[in-house]
């Protein structure tokens, strides 16, 4: 069965400090990627999406994500966080032309200034 | 241009009851998914409605059902509520199956 998994479940960092959240996904044939955020009392957001081309995604906010496929990989960076970062950061796969989103379980960012 | 739209915003109900949550599609989107996300976990998918025809399930049994009208918003039903339907409703829309995924803020369902 295709799964999501993100390794980090809560991260703490200090402003200006570099992100990297990792993902990784259980399909080995064509997939489109997500990183949605969930910033505190609001909806998911997409972040960036990967669907061929330049595996190195830029997304809203100064955020970036690589697709490395030998690894099946899609980790989300950011150089430099803020306070304002602070969300519920979901990774999520659409595997093989199928309908439905596969999101990872989540990663909590707590930013303090 | 108006984003995805959930009612209720918060239900409480109880065992056994029934209920129905609302959404309406982004503007020019004809396909609409429901997701339901337990407490720390990821949204899980239900299904999905293209066209008004259901284009793809997942592993919820049949008392969750749902539908979808000419202009592609949707209900989501769930029968006989169990206390672990107690979670957050997700609708996503997007123009076409398999494009990207837009979510409305959901809908708290408490069941008692």
């Amino acid at each position: 069965a295709q799964s999501v998994s993100q390794h980090n479940h809560h991260v703490i960092l200090s402003e200006a400090a570099s992100l990297e959240l990792g993902c990784n996904y259980s399909y080995g044939g064509t997939v489109n990627l997500f990183w949605y955020v969930q910033y505190p009392g609001q909806h998911l957001q997409l972040l960036l999406k990967y669907f061929s081309g330049d595996p190195l995604v830029k997304g809203i906010k100064g955020f970036e994500a690589e697709f490395i496929k030998s690894k099946f990989s899609f980790n989300l960076r950011k150089p430099s966080v803020q306070w304002s970062d602070t969300a519920e950061y979901f990774c999520a796969v659409n595997a093989g032309g199928y309908n439905k989103l596969i999101f990872g379980a989540g990663t909590r960012l707590a930013v303090h200034p | 241009e108006t984003g995805v739209t959930q009612s209720p915003t918060h239900l409480i109900k109880t065992r056994g009851q029934q209920v129905t949550l609302r959404c309406s599609s982004q503007s020019g989107h004809n396909t609409v998914s429901w997701y339901q996300q337990a407490l720390g976990q990821g949204p899980q998918f239900i299904f999905q409605y293209y066209r008004e025809e259901e284009n793809g399930r997942g592993n919820f049994p049949p008392r969750f059902s749902g539908l979808q009208f000419p202009n592609y918003s949707s209900e989501l039903n769930v029968n006989a509520l169990e206390l672990d339907d107690s979670a957050l409703y997700l609708c996503a829309s997007s123009w076409g199956s398999g494009e990207t995924q837009y979510f409305g803020p959901g809908t708290r369902l408490l069941v008692l």
